[in-house]
């Protein structure tokens, strides 16, 4: 139980062009996902939080109107990287928090695959 | 906002030894922290956490202790094997259902 998925796993892209990145939560709900940047050999750094039917809440430094977060229903998040350019390039994960707090601990975040995204 | 610090930024040990592994945070009102393994182009796993009501938590050969005086927690690894080498990142937790700030991550290798 708790599986996060994440389509696509990779994608190139033209420099430009704008890339949607899903996030489902396969067997429970999650009012609330996070979606994550991942530089090689870095650490996971916070993109924003995304809250079911509101808004998402971007951290300091990102920009909401070229990463646009849509979390239109309970089991998905979609990620929106618009315009993209090299430096874009990177890894997206996205996580999910179950609303009934199962996994053991309530606060645990239920990681996805990750998608691997190259812009040329 | 929390502050995550995670020393150093690799580690070796021989195979059989034990691995500890040391973050510390800043805001005290943290009360969540868990650990996690990522291998490369893999997605996190959680291996362990630990709520600030509890000193210490035990899984077979991982550990984490907590001293929330001195704000900082510990993964230790008994026992290490090959496979335990991977990426460790610590993470820590305000108030219910919000953030996680994670730590800058440790290369841990296990010599055979």
């Amino acid at each position: 139980g708790a599986v996060v998925s994440q389509h696509p796993s990779w994608v190139i892209c033209k420099s430009g062009t704008s890339v949607k990145i899903e996030c489902r939560s396969l067997d429970f709900q999650a009012t609330t996902m996070f979606w994550y940047r991942q530089f090689p050999k870095q650490s996971l750094m916070l993109m924003a939080t995304s809250n079911e039917g509101s808004k998402a809440t971007y951290e300091q430094g990102v920009e909401k109107d070229k990463f646009l977060i849509n979390h239109a229903s309970l089991t998905l998040s979609t990620l929106t990287v618009t315009s993209a350019h090299p430096e874009d390039s990177s890894f997206y994960i996205c996580s999910a928090r179950d609303i009934e707090g199962r996994g053991g601990s309530y606060n645990e975040q239920f990681f996805g695959p990750g998608t691997r995204l190259t812009v040329l | 906002g929390e502050n995550v610090e995670q020393h150093p930024s690799t580690l070796s040990v021989q195979e059989g030894d034990s691995a500890v592994i040391k973050c510390t945070y800043s805001d005290s009102a943290s009360n969540y922290f868990p650990w996690y393994k990522q291998e490369l182009g893999k997605r996190p796993q959680l291996i362990i956490d630990i709520r600030s009501n509890v000193g210490e938590k035990k899984d077979q050969r991982i550990a984490v202790t907590l001293n929330k005086t001195a704000k900082h927690f510990s993964l230790h690894i008994t026992e290490t094997q090959p496979e335990d080498s991977a990426v460790y990142f610590c993470a820590a937790q305000g108030r219910a259902n919000s953030k996680l700030t994670f730590g800058k991550g440790i290369t841990l290798s296990v010599r055979p």
